[in-house]
C-alpha cells in the first residue's frame, strides 16, 4: 500500500479534461514538501511532468498542469490526445520515513 | 547532453548478491542527489535509495534496509547499488535517477535511465 494514494485509473474521451488526485497526510503533502509529477508510457522509464507542484518542465504542453492544497494535491490534463495513454504518478517526500515516496499510479485511458 | 544509463542487472538466485551500476554523462553526480527507484513487474514505482550531493547521506527504504548500499565513485562519475540477500520480492527494473533541488525540498527525478532488470529465482 502506497503512502501517496491516487485512484487506479481514470478515463476520458479525445479534447476532454480529466483529473487525477494525489492524497497524502501531515507527514508528506500536508507538510509542506513538494509534490512532483511523472508520466510512464508503456515500456519506458517516467519522466517528468510537472515539478514543485505546479510547474511544466521545458517541452511538457501546458495542457498539463498540477495543483496542491492542503494534504493533496491534483494533475490536470486538458485537451486529451491519445498519446496521453499512460501510468502518471504522483510523489514527495515523508518526514517521518525519511525518504521519497510514491503515489501508487493512475493508468489514463484515452476512450 | 545528460544520460544515465545502467547496467549490472540480471537473474541471481535468493540469497545471492548483485552490483547494479549507473554511469553518469553530462552532470556531476557529486552535485546531485542521486536515486535507484526500482519497479516490480506489473507494479508501481518505488524509491529505493539516495545518496545525497556534497557529503553523501546516504538513506534507504525499510524494505532494503541492511540489506542495499548505494555510493558513488567521483572519478568515474558512476553510482552503484550493491544489493545482498537479495529476495524474490526484490525482482524489479532498477532505475537510477538524478535529482535536481530547483525549488522546496524534495529534488525533482528530472532525468532517468533506462532501468535495469533485476530477477531473483531459483
Amino acid at each position: 500500500q502506497s503512502v501517496l494514494t491516487q485512484p487506479p485509473s481514470v478515463s476520458g474521451a479525445p479534447g476532454q479534461r480529466v483529473t487525477i488526485s494525489c492524497t497524502g497526510s501531515s507527514s508528506n503533502i500536508g507538510a509542506g514538501y513538494d509534490v512532483h509529477w511523472y508520466q510512464q508510457l508503456p515500456g519506458t522509464a517516467p519522466k517528468l511532468l510537472i515539478y514543485g507542484n505546479n510547474n511544466r518542465p521545458s517541452g511538457v504542453p501546458d495542457r498539463f498542469s498540477g495543483s496542491k492544497s492542503g494534504t493533496s494535491a491534483s494533475l490536470a490534463i486538458t485537451g486529451l490526445q491519445a498519446e496521453d495513454e499512460a501510468d502518471y504518478y504522483c510523489q514527495s517526500y515523508d518526514s517521518s520515513l525519511s525518504g521519497w515516496v510514491f503515489g501508487g499510479g493512475t493508468k489514463l485511458t484515452v476512450l | 547532453e545528460v544520460q544515465l544509463v545502467e547496467s549490472g542487472g540480471g537473474l541471481v538466485q535468493p540469497g545471492g548478491s548483485l552490483r547494479l551500476s549507473c554511469a553518469a554523462s553530462g552532470f556531476t553526480v557529486t552535485n546531485n542527489y542521486m536515486s535507484w527507484v526500482r519497479q516490480a513487474p506489473g507494479k508501481g514505482l518505488e524509491w529505493v535509495s539516495v545518496i545525497y550531493s556534497g557529503g553523501g547521506n546516504t538513506y534507504y527504504a525499510d524494505s532494503v534496509k541492511g540489506r542495499f548500499t548505494i555510493s558513488r565513485h567521483n572519478s568515474k562519475n558512476t553510482l552503484y547499488l550493491q544489493m545482498n540477500s537479495l529476495r524474490a520480492e526484490d525482482t524489479a527494473v532498477y532505475y537510477c535517477a538524478r535529482g535536481d533541488l530547483t525549488g522546496e525540498w524534495p529534488p525533482t527525478f528530472d532525468y532517468w535511465g533506462q532501468g535495469t532488470l533485476v530477477t531473483v529465482s531459483s
